[in-house]
Parts: C-alpha cells; sequence; structure tokens
C-alpha cells in the first residue's frame, strides 16, 4: 500500500528565513511525485510535478528535489505570502489515483 | 496553463433535497476527472474518478447511489450529492487530468452545508 508521510506537521517562519518541508513515500513504482499548495477554502494550486530520482524543478522561491525515498520542498527567502498548506502527492504505475499525505502548514511571519 | 472552474462555490440545501456540483475544464480537455471531499484540517479523500462516457469508479465506502457522478463531455463532470443530510457537509473538490499527462488540476473546491 502507497503511504505518503509529510514532516514537519506544522512550520513557523519568520520572512527571510528559509527552511525545507520533507515529503518520505512508499509505492511499489513512481509513476510521478507531485506538490500543490493550498490556502484556506480553497482548492490545491499545482506547484510541481517530479518523475525520477534527482530531478529537481524550481518555480520563485520555491525547488522541489527528489531521491528514491522521499522528496524536500525548499523555501529560500520565505514572504508572509507564501503561507499556506503545502500537499505532497504521489501516484504509482499501476494507478490513477493520487495518495497525498497529510500536509505541512506553513505560517511565515512578517 | 490549466483552469479547473466548479459551481457552485458555495451551496446550502435542507435535509433531504439533493445538490449538483459542476466541474469544467476550462482550457483543456480531461479525459479522467476525480472527486474528492475535504474535512477540517485534513487531506483530501478520494471518493471516485470519472472517465469521459463511462461509469465512475468509487472508493471503498463510498455510496454510488448517494453520490452520483456523471462524465458526459471532455470537459464538464458532475456531482450531485441525493438526500443530502447533515454529515453530508463538508468541502468537495474536483480535479482534472489532461489526457496522456500524470498532474491533476484542482478546481477551486464547493462548500456544502446541509441543515
Amino acid at each position: 500500500e502507497d503511504q505518503v508521510t509529510q514532516s514537519p506537521e506544522a512550520l513557523r517562519l519568520q520572512e527571510g528565513e528559509s527552511s525545507s518541508l520533507n515529503c518520505s513515500y512508499t509505492v511499489s513504482g513512481l509513476r510521478g511525485l507531485f506538490w500543490y499548495r493550498q490556502d484556506p477554502g480553497k482548492g490545491p494550486e499545482f506547484l510541481f510535478t517530479l518523475y525520477s530520482a534527482g530531478e529537481e524543478k524550481e518555480k520563485e522561491r520555491l525547488k522541489a528535489t527528489l531521491t528514491k525515498k522521499e522528496s524536500f520542498l525548499h523555501i529560500t527567502a520565505p514572504k508572509p505570502e507564501d503561507s499556506a498548506t503545502y500537499l505532497c502527492a504521489v501516484k504509482e504505475t499501476s494507478g490513477s489515483r493520487l495518495t497525498f499525505g497529510e500536509g505541512t502548514q506553513l505560517t511565515v511571519n512578517p | 496553463g490549466a483552469v479547473v472552474s466548479q459551481h457552485p462555490s458555495r451551496v446550502i440545501c435542507k435535509s433531504g433535497t439533493s445538490v449538483k456540483i459542476e466541474c469544467r475544464s476550462l482550457d483543456f480537455q480531461a479525459t479522467t476527472m476525480f472527486w474528492y471531499r475535504q474535512f477540517p484540517k485534513q487531506s483530501l479523500m478520494l471518493m471516485a474518478t470519472s472517465n469521459e462516457g463511462s461509469k465512475a469508479t468509487y472508493e471503498q465506502g463510498v455510496e454510488k447511489d448517494k453520490f452520483l457522478i456523471n462524465h458526459a463531455s471532455l470537459t464538464l463532470s458532475t456531482l450531485t450529492v441525493t438526500s443530502a443530510h447533515p454529515e453530508d457537509s463538508s468541502f468537495y473538490i474536483c480535479s482534472a487530468k489532461r489526457t496522456g499527462q500524470e498532474t491533476q488540476y484542482f478546481g477551486p473546491g464547493t462548500r456544502l452545508l446541509v441543515l
């Protein structure tokens, strides 16, 4: 059974304080790992898709990396508007469904 | 981009009535759409997968006669909550996937409150 564990559950940062969110996963075969951002009362907003170990993708202050066991979402010099819940999900090679982690709630204080 | 819309964004109904939620992919064709439910402070729970022109596949524990899903075109899927009860109150979110691609794009969600 696919498993996705995100840590920490919650993270408070000061504006400009860089950090990383972790997503550990167990799948029989990885078809893709996905990062989303979700604001309160809204649907998840797509950030990145990673397909194979060693792959990295960047967008503004965010950078996602992937190994065979985990993915990191690095946030560089965060701003208050980066405050949100960040969700990680995996899709295995034999299925179409996403398995989500419980998310990391990020708060960036000014 | 890949834009998915949902309508309505919020609905309040009386117990026993039925509610229909629409999910549209605005700028791409989606052979597969997904319906999720999300409780406060929890992650998304997949309810069903719908493929255009065929019956939806429901997750274990989801009543197919209560949550009717129709995916009649490549850009529209609907979820009808039949005979809604207060315990059906939740945040319902759809997603859509482009044919041949893996990424799911999510709609903004529909907040359902059953009184």
